[in-house]
């Protein structure tokens, strides 16, 4: 087994800001990813990474930059915080592109 | 783009009658997830059925692959799977795992 821990677990900016979440894995897990969800709705890919120092953009890259700096963690950051941004950011890792994934608790961000 | 399309949106049941959501999909899947969340939640994997059936507890999933669709089973409803159940996707070739929109389910007593 392993667990995936997110920090922080709320997260609040002024609009314009740049803000960094964080995302660690112990499943020794190759994939990773980040996703977006809005209130009520269902997750979208923003990015992910299938091994170190790897990137590729999800559907909703545009805002965010990313970061694998080694295998078990996985960084996003907003690079300029909006208010429609406020959403809860989930991670996940998976042990390769096609196998089972898992979720971290995620961070739910607020843009004053 | 690919399309996960989840049904129904919302379902809502008496404690111990059974519930069926469906998933179907517009491209050929290399994996296919079911989620749960519960309201403020994270999502904690339920079943990982790229294709067959499987079972775990009062949950199956039949997923056929042909036919770009899958379901998720749950039988004699409790209070406590109320919440929202996903299905996720990956089509072939790729990484880019897609979700449906959920399904809302209440359990009422």
């Amino acid at each position: 087994g392993g667990i995936i821990t997110q920090t922080p677990k709320f997260l609040i900016g002024q609009e314009g800001q740049k803000l960094t979440l964080k995302c660690q894995q112990n499943f020794n897990h190759d994939t990773m990813y980040w996703y977006r969800q809005d209130s009520g709705k269902g997750l979208r890919l923003i990015y992910y990474s299938i091994t170190e120092n790897d990137l590729q953009k999800g559907d909703l890259s545009e805002g965010y930059d990313a970061s694998r700096e080694k295998k078990s963690s996985f960084s996003l950051t907003v690079t300029s915080a909006q208010k429609n941004e406020m959403a809860v950011f989930l991670c996940a890792s998976s042990r390769t592109g096609d196998a089972e994934q898992f979720f971290g608790p995620g961070t739910r961000l607020t843009v004053l | 783009g690919q399309q996960v399309q989840q049904s129904p949106a919302s379902l809502v049941l008496q404690e111990g009658e059974n519930a069926e959501l469906q998933c179907n999909f517009s491209s050929t899947a290399t994996r296919l997830q079911w989620f749960y969340q519960r309201p403020g939640g994270s999502l904690v994997s339920l079943l990982y059925n790229p294709s067959g059936t499987k079972h775990t507890g009062r949950l199956t999933s039949t997923t056929v692959t042909k036919e770009r669709r899958s379901s998720l089973h749950i039988s004699s409803s409790q209070t406590t799977d109320s919440g929202t159940y996903f299905c996720a996707m990956e089509p072939a070739g790729g990484y880019k795992v897609v979700f449906g929109s959920g399904t809302r389910l209440l359990v009422s007593p």
